[in-house]
């Protein structure tokens, strides 16, 4: 069966400092990969999207960057983190590139900058 | 372009009593519709989709939705209400045309009182 993990599940970090989150795949091939970001426990944000290894696509302008450099590996980054940074981060992939494929989500990364 | 609206921050049930938290949705063309349902501090997790076929959709832990076309919406609904039901559900649409326009709704928090 198919399993995401992500990682670190907490995390505090100064303004300023760099930022490196983690989530891998187990148990599928080419998934589709997505970053997401949620605020104040509700809505959610897709910060970036991939389809393949290098293949990035950023929805919305940050301080923020992602990479893929294996085909089930995601990371998420930051040089340098501000304090509107702060949020429960969430990996997920889906199985196929159209629109009918569920997401399947990481338990998430929460992230305090101060 | 897509939306989707779940129009009651919250909803507030007894034990044993039917609930149903709504959704309506836009977008061009035939809908992919999803519910997922959030624990606090975990991810999402995914509840059941409308593709085509029977309006009345089964997905787990006992819920079902229900697709009109008419009304442009997809509410869940679940006959019994279990106090284990209480969480942040979202509701979220998606076109044919890429799995990474996946929108989500801003979410209904489920309280149900024992």
């Amino acid at each position: 069966s198919q399993t995401i993990h992500q990682w670190p599940a907490t995390l505090v970090q100064p303004v300023g400092s760099p930022l490196s989150l983690e989530c891998t795949v187990e148990g599928t091939s080419n998934p589709n990969l997505y970053w997401y970001r949620q605020a104040a426990g509700r809505g959610l944000q897709l910060l970036f999207y991939s389809v393949g290894i290098g293949q990035i696509s950023s929805e919305v302008p940050q301080n923020l960057s992602a990479s893929r450099p294996q085909d089930r590996q995601f990371i998420l980054s930051s040089k340098k983190l501000l304090l509107s940074d702060s949020g429960f981060y969430l990996c997920a992939w889906s199985a196929t590139g159209n629109g009918y494929s569920p997401l399947h989500f990481g338990n998430g990364t929460r992230l305090t900058v101060t | 372009a897509q939306s989707v609206a779940q129009p009651e921050d919250q909803v507030n049930v007894a034990e044993g009593n039917p609930l149903t938290v709504k959704c309506t949705y836009s977008v061009s063309g035939n809908p992919y519709l999803f519910w997922y349902v959030q624990y606090p501090n975990r991810g999402l997790q995914f509840l059941l989709k409308y593709i085509t076929g029977d309006n009345l959709v089964k997905g787990s832990y006992g819920f079902e939705a229900e697709f009109n076309k008419s009304q442009t919406s997809f509410h869940l609904k679940k006959p019994s209400a279990l106090v284990s039901d209480s969480a942040l559900y979202f509701c979220a649409v998606s076109g044919y045309s890429s799995a990474s326009k996946i929108i989500f709704g801003s979410g209904t928090r489920l309280s149900i009182r024992p």
